[in-house]
């Protein structure tokens, strides 16, 4: 199986700042690799797919970039409804895993 | 509007079976497969499985292989969960999701929560 692991697991930081969240592959997984973004109580919510490809609606401050092995998330300009869990999956062999999660959090 | 509804919460004991319902509308049900994905209380996602609602393929992954049956209904747009032999960990929210390979999941079920207690 692939395994992902993202960093940091945890991330403190104030509207307005630039984060970045990365997703390493256990092996190479091309750009078969999808970002969510899940707040408490809900289910997730697709933010991009294809490493890259910004999903119908999800604002443009998110932007995903990477291929092989090593993925990042990126938002621009943290907004105060950005603050959630952010999860990668690959989606290039069964099992379709999942990363361990990237709490963001207000600092 | 596209959407896909769960059926309720179920409580069940150790042993027994649960099957959890995801109801699709607003779009073609046999053009999109399902997956699956759980979350325990505090933890993460992990996905469950996938099927096709064209043809009825279906992959699950090892830990849950024997475990869980993945069936799609196609004349009423419903695909099913079932997952047997219950234990204390199998607790979790479980939500279905519409999608079919690298292009991701892009809409969720609302989730259904399954406890398992004694």
């Amino acid at each position: 199986d692939i395994q992902l692991t993202q960093s940091p697991s945890f991330l403190s930081a104030s509207v307005g700042d630039r984060v970045t969240i990365t997703c390493r592959a256990s092996q190479g997984i091309r750009s078969d690799l999808a970002w969510y973004q899940q707040k408490p109580g809900k289910a997730p919510n697709l933010l991009i797919y294809g490493a890259s490809t910004l999903q119908r609606g999800v604002p443009s401050r998110f932007s995903g970039s990477g291929s092989g092995t090593d993925f990042t998330l990126t938002v621009s300009s943290l907004q105060p409804e950005d603050f959630a869990t952010y999860y990668c999956q690959q989606l290039n062999s069964y099992p379709y895993t999942f990363g361990q999660g990237t709490k963001l959090e207000i600092k | 509007q596209v959407q896909l509804v769960q059926s309720g919460a179920e409580v069940k004991k150790p042993g027994a079976s649960v099957r959890v319902s995801c109801k699709a509308s607003g779009y073609s049900f046999t053009s999109y497969g399902i997956t699956w994905v759980r979350q325990a209380p505090g933890q993460g996602l992990e996905w469950m499985g996938w099927i096709s609602t064209y043809n009825g393929d279906t992959h699950y992954p090892q830990n849950l292989q024997g475990r869980v049956a993945m069936t799609t209904d196609t004349s009423t747009s419903t695909a099913y969960m079932e997952l047997r032999s219950l234990r204390s960990d199998d607790t979790a929210v479980y939500y279905c999701a519409r999608g079919s390979g690298i292009w991701g999941f892009d809409i969720w079920g609302q989730g259904t929560v399954v406890t398992v207690s004694s």
